[in-house]
């Protein structure tokens, strides 16, 4: 069976500090990989999406940017946080159309 | 561009009652994908149920079923039999189809529904 993992879950730093969270997936190869970010009250919001090694799209202009190296590895990182970065990380895959797998989540505070 | 509408922020229904979440989205394309997704206190998000814009019959899983109205572009999901393991924030969600669009959902700002003892 299909399993994604996104660690770390938790995170507090500082404004202008760098950022990597990672996912990754097992169980399937070649899918297709996404970060979303779920602000406070929000709904979510399509970061990046990748659907091959060394693919990445970006939805929207920001600070963040996000690297496959690896078929099942997708990673988010920033060179300096905002503030304005804090929020919910969810990383996912998708099998067919729309059906998305996500993970545990990641809860960024910049502070 | 599309957008997703969820118009009740909060709602909550009896244990063993029956409860349907709103939702509404603006689209100019004919073919595309509806969902709901449910996301738990435990924050792991997991789809709920899939409704193909091209069929006319309403999707259901289980206690789950769907109004889907493509002329008034209405989707709602009703839950029958409610049950505290409900209790969860539900996103309603739209694709398009194609496939340079696998995946890439447009999400509503969610509802919160209480399942009440």
């Amino acid at each position: 069976s299909q399993t994604i993992h996104q660690w770390p879950a938790t995170l507090v730093q500082p404004v202008g500090s760098p950022l990597s969270l990672e996912c990754t997936v097992e169980g399937t190869s070649n899918p297709n990989l996404y970060w979303y970010r779920q602000a406070a009250g929000r709904g979510l919001q399509l970061l990046f999406y990748s659907v091959g090694i060394g693919q990445i799209s970006s939805e929207v202009p920001q600070n963040l940017s996000a690297s496959r190296p690896q078929d099942r590895q997708f990673i988010l990182s920033s060179k300096k946080l905002l503030l304005s970065d804090s929020g919910f990380y969810l990383c996912a895959w998708s099998r067919r159309a729309g059906e998305l797998f996500f993970g545990e989540g990641s809860r960024l505070t910049v502070l | 561009a599309q957008t997703v509408t969820q118009s009740q922020p909060e709602m909550s229904v009896q244990e063993a009652e029956t409860v349907t979440l709103s939702c509404t989205y603006d689209t100019s394309e004919n073919n595309y994908y509806l969902f709901w997704y449910k996301q738990p206190p435990s924050r792991q998000m997991i789809l709920v149920i899939r409704q193909e814009a091209y069929k006319q019959q309403n999707a259901t899983e289980n206690r789950f079923s769907v109004n889907f109205q493509k002329a008034a572009k209405s989707f709602s999901l009703k839950i029958s039999d409610s049950q505290l393991g409900d209790t969860a924030m539900y996103f309603c969600a739209f694709m398009k189809h194609g496939s340079g669009n696998t995946g890439k959902l447009i999400f509503g700002q969610g509802t919160t529904l209480q399942v009440k003892p």
